[in-house]
């Protein structure tokens, strides 16, 4: 049972372009939302994060949304670069349980072409 | 300042075999976390701890797997009798007290069982 899906395994994107990565759930419990950045050989970084109390949140080039209603968030990269290219994970977590545990989803290659 | 510190980096055991990841968490960080994440997958919640205690590990296999933290030295997350499909990237990640999903991942064990 995939709770948190990443339907888009890639996207491509021209640099100084935005970049678009989106992220579904289906547990309404989720109300912390995070994501990640992960580089090949290295260990998730994290990037942004997002209470379900708000529907933006933003620093720098990364702007997350968050629409409760479609349980659906997303990741704006603008201007993207081609530093940016990596896999990028969204999680989500129930932060009343205090346990830490994050939900991944399966994670979308982005390539940002110079 | 040192992160979150994993070794070996990558581990190769027979079948049959055991193999002992550790993990050294951030520097003032008292909060551990375990996730794998087999190939083309997200990462796996397994387990949280903190010194000396299991806080969730309902991620964990029933058999075969085990981790701790203890008081003195790294967490360690051990599996008994490793099988082909054990073979994964686990990643371990660190918190401080107080605020358990702000997370910081290691570089991860990549385990291969032959």
């Amino acid at each position: 049972d995939q709770q948190v899906k990443q339907n888009s395994p890639s996207l491509s994107v021209q640099e100084g372009r935005i970049s678009i990565l989106n992220c579904d759930y289906t547990n309404s419990m989720f109300d912390y939302f995070l994501w990640y950045k992960k580089y090949p050989a290295e260990g998730p970084t994290f990037l942004i994060s997002i209470s379900s109390i708000k529907d933006k949140n933003e620093d720098g080039r990364f702007t997350v949304f968050l629409n409760k209603s479609a349980k659906h968030l997303s990741l704006h990269i603008v201007p993207s670069q081609p530093g940016d290219s990596a896999v990028y994970f969204c999680a989500a977590s129930v932060s009343s349980s205090n346990t830490g545990k994050l939900i991944f989803g399966q994670g979308t290659t982005l390539q940002v072409k110079p | 300042n040192a992160g979150v510190m994993q070794n070996p980096r990558h581990l190769v055991r027979r079948r049959g075999q055991e193999a002992r990841l550790r993990c050294s968490p951030m520097k003032g960080h008292s909060h551990v976390y375990w996730y794998r994440q087999l190939p083309e997958e997200g990462l796996k919640f397994m387990v949280y701890l903190q010194k000396e205690n299991i806080i969730d590990e309902s991620g964990m296999p029933k058999e075969r797997f085990s981790a701790e933290f203890p008081k003195e030295g790294p967490s360690i997350l051990r599996i008994q009798q490793v099988v082909r499909g054990d073979s994964a990237a686990y990643f371990c990640a660190s918190s401080q007290l107080g605020d358990v999903y702000e997370q910081y991942f290691g570089p991860g064990t990549r385990l291969t069982v032959t």
